[in-house]
C-alpha cells in the first residue's frame, strides 16, 4: 500500500517567518494530496489540497507544491502567526477510493 | 457550509457498557467515514460507508459496530471495549466516495475505564 513520510516532526518558527513541511509518497497512482490542520481538542481541518495535474496552488499565506516525478509535496506557510500553531498532517489518495494515507504529522509552534 | 457534527463530545464508559457515537452532516454527502486517532498520531481509517452501504472495513474488531441509518447519519455502536480503545473518534464525509475532499467533525473523546 501507499507510504507517506512527513518531515519534520516538530517545527518552531518566529512570528513572521516562513514554515515549510515536506512529505513524500510511494504510490505513483496517487492523485490527490490534501493538508489538514488540527488544533488541540479539535478535528482535522482541510486547509489546502492539490491534484496531480497541478504543480502549485496558493491560498493567501498558504501554498502547496507537488513534484510528481520525485513523489514529494510540500506545504509553505508565509508570514506565520501564533494562530498557525497546530499539528499539520499531509495525506495522499491512491487507487483505493475513499482511502487517505496520512503522514505522521508536524507540530508547528509559532513564537510571538 | 462544510460542517460535520458529532455527539457526545466526551464519553467515559466501562468495559461492560454499551454506548453509541453519533455523526451528522447536512451537506448532501453520500460517503461517510469513521476514524480513530490516538494521541500524537494521524487518524486511522476504520469504516467507509457509500450510499448507506458499508464499503470499507479496515479489519476493525467486532466490538465496534457501524450503522448508517440514512444519508445524513452515521453511528458507531460500542460494546465490551478495552482500555486501549480509548482515543478520539472522528467522523468525516465527502460528496461521494470518489470525491477528493473529506471534511472531518470535531470528534468524540472516548475513555474506557
Amino acid at each position: 500500500g501507499e507510504n507517506v513520510e512527513q518531515h519534520p516532526s516538530t517545527l518552531s518558527v518566529q512570528e513572521g517567518d516562513s514554515a515549510v513541511i515536506k512529505c513524500t509518497y510511494s504510490d505513483s497512482a496517487s492523485n490527490y494530496f490534501p493538508w489538514y490542520k488540527q488544533e488541540l481538542g479539535k478535528g482535522p481541518q482541510l486547509i489546502i489540497d492539490i491534484r496531480s495535474n497541478v504543480g502549485e496552488k496558493k491560498d493567501q499565506r498558504i501554498a502547496v507544491t507537488l513534484n510528481k516525478t520525485a513523489k514529494h509535496f510540500s506545504l509553505h506557510i508565509t508570514e506565520t502567526q501564533p494562530e498557525d500553531s497546530a499539528v499539520y498532517f499531509c495525506a495522499s489518495r491512491g487507487s483505493t477510493l475513499g482511502r487517505l494515507y496520512f503522514g505522521r504529522g508536524t507540530q508547528l509552534t509559532v513564537w510571538p | 457550509d462544510t460542517e460535520v457534527t458529532q455527539t457526545p463530545k466526551h464519553l467515559v464508559m466501562g468495559m461492560t457498557n454499551k454506548k453509541s457515537l453519533k455523526c451528522e452532516q447536512h451537506m448532501g454527502h453520500r460517503a461517510m467515514y469513521w476514524y480513530k486517532q490516538k494521541a500524537k498520531k494521524p487518524p486511522e481509517l476504520m469504516f467507509v460507508y457509500s450510499y448507506e452501504k458499508l464499503s470499507i472495513n479496515e479489519s476493525v474488531p467486532s466490538r465496534f459496530s457501524p450503522e448508517c441509518p440514512n444519508s445524513s447519519l452515521l453511528n458507531l455502536h460500542l460494546h465490551a471495549l478495552q482500555p486501549e480503545d480509548s482515543a478520539l473518534y472522528l467522523c468525516a464525509s465527502s460528496q461521494v466516495e470518489t470525491a477528493y475532499e473529506q471534511y472531518f467533525g470535531p470528534g468524540t473523546r472516548l475513555t474506557v475505564t
